[in-house]
């Protein structure tokens, strides 16, 4: 199957610092990513779509420049949390579905804490 | 948009019976429903899917029907494992490749 990586796995800061989460699809090429955030025992909640070259499209309720989201290349998509609070600590994920293919694949995920 | 319910939240089973989790989904467009299963602190896995022009689908011991009429779809396992003990998400489609989750079934098998 297809493979996703993302960086980092796990990140600890503090509150008020800016962290950057990497998604990269690394045998396929990827117009469109998705990030996910999980709360613990809960679903996953789809955060926004990433779309190579153009703007992000976020869900209801998401704040864009709270999560600013970058696809600047056909393999690499980054969320980046600004002014990380503690209320933003969670495991964000991200995925991908190669091109012809529905199969979605998912990243390792990235847990934040935000002290 | 699609919604998708999922039930039950929690299921505790013993090795080697069977375990069945159930959704619904709202949109009668969507046409693809695949399962994921996730391990804690991990991805989850596709581990099974359906198109909607096929009733029941099959791999060793994970099977997934599908009834379009009534708009739900189930998981199957059967001769249940220790391993088989994870969160099981179910999914379906809402435009172009944007999947909305079920709430997700926690499974427990007691050895």
């Amino acid at each position: 199957g297809a493979v996703v990586s993302q960086h980092p796995s796990r990140v600890i800061c503090k509150s008020g610092t800016s962290v950057k989460i990497e998604c990269r699809s690394l045998d396929f090429q990827a117009t469109t990513m998705f990030w996910y955030r999980q709360f613990p025992k809960q679903s996953l909640m789809l955060m926004a779509t990433s779309n190579e070259g153009s703007k992000a499209t976020y869900e209801q309720g998401v704040e864009k420049d709270k999560f600013l989201i970058n696809h600047a290349s056909l393999t690499l998509s980054t969320l980046t949390v600004t002014s990380a609070h503690p209320e933003d600590s969670s495991f964000y994920i991200c995925s991908a579905v190669p091109s012809n293919n529905e199969k979605l694949f998912f990243g390792s995920g990235t847990q934040l804490s935000v002290l | 948009g699609e919604n998708v319910e999922q039930h039950p939240s929690t299921l505790s089973v013993q090795e080697g019976d069977s375990a069945v989790i159930k959704c619904t989904y709202s949109d009668s467009a969507s046409n693809y429903f695949p399962w994921y299963k996730q391990e804690l602190g991990k991805r989850p896995q596709l581990i099974i899917d359906i198109r909607s022009n096929v009733g029941e689908k099959k791999d060793q011991r994970i099977a997934v029907t599908l009834n379009k009429t009534a708009k739900h779809f189930s998981l199957h396992i059967t001769e249940t494992q220790p391993e088989d003990s994870a969160v099981y998400f179910c999914a379906g489609l809402s435009g172009t490749y944007k999947y909305i989750f079920g709430t997700g079934t926690r499974l427990k098998v007691l050895a």
